[in-house]
């Protein structure tokens, strides 16, 4: 089955520190997501790349800058961390084209005091 | 906002009971769906997907789509605990579709 690891699994920040989630993939996907879950909001897509070097704006980009330097990494960086950013963080990937699946990672923890 | 609402938001159904959950999308381009399951402590999993009008059934689970309406649902039949798990709805727009948005999600609990 297709693998998607992220790291680290739990973490906690202070408000104002830099705080940088990652993600590998061996499936060798085009695509990777990032999404956060949260209670009532279901999982909100954050950004997304369609390959190495590229990153797009998903629906709630605002506080979060992504990097795709390889087609199996994508990293999530948070500049400036806010208690609003508490929240877990999901990772996936998927092939090109419309008919594909994602597939998840387990899920980083994230608490911002 | 969120473009594809779910309902409801929590269901519970007794061991050998039909669940049906609802997905509805707000934007007439979302044409791929995808029902995804996540159990506690993991990240979701792909449970099916469906991309023309009418029913797909997979065993125990029947997905239906009616783009005219831009609903989507999920029934299971002869529900399971191990079907106690959050579902999420997904969906991709035409043109872009690497864009994968996902639905507010229904908590399942199968009462044994």
């Amino acid at each position: 089955e297709a693998a998607v690891t992220q790291s680290p699994r739990n973490k906690v920040a202070v408000t104002g520190g830099k705080v940088t989630l990652s993600c590998n993939q061996t499936n060798n996907h085009n695509n990777m997501y990032w999404y956060r879950q949260d209670t009532g909001h279901g999982l909100r897509l954050i950004h997304y790349s369609y390959g190495a070097g590229s990153t797009e704006k998903g629906d709630i980009p605002d506080g979060y800058k992504a990097s795709r330097p390889s087609q199996e990494n994508f990293s999530l960086i948070l500049e400036l961390a806010t208690p609003s950013q508490t929240s877990v963080y999901f990772c996936a990937s998927g092939g090109w084209g419309a008919q594909n699946t994602l597939y998840f990672g387990a899920g980083t923890r994230l608490s911002v005091l | 906002q969120q473009k594809v609402q779910q309902s409801p938001e929590s269901l519970s159904v007794p061991e050998g009971g039909m669940a049906s959950l609802n997905c509805t999308s707000s934007d007439r381009n979302f044409q791929y769906f995808w029902w995804y399951r996540q159990h506690s402590g993991e990240g979701p999993k792909a449970l099916m997907s469906i991309f023309s009008d009418g029913d797909k059934k997979e065993g125990r689970f029947t997905a239906h789509l009616n783009k005219a309406s831009l609903h989507v649902s999920l029934h299971i039949r002869d529900s399971q605990p191990s079907d106690s798990a959050l579902y999420f709805c997904a969906a991709r727009r035409v043109p872009n579709t690497n864009k994968v948005v996902f639905g507010t999600g229904t908590r399942l609990q199968v009462l044994p």
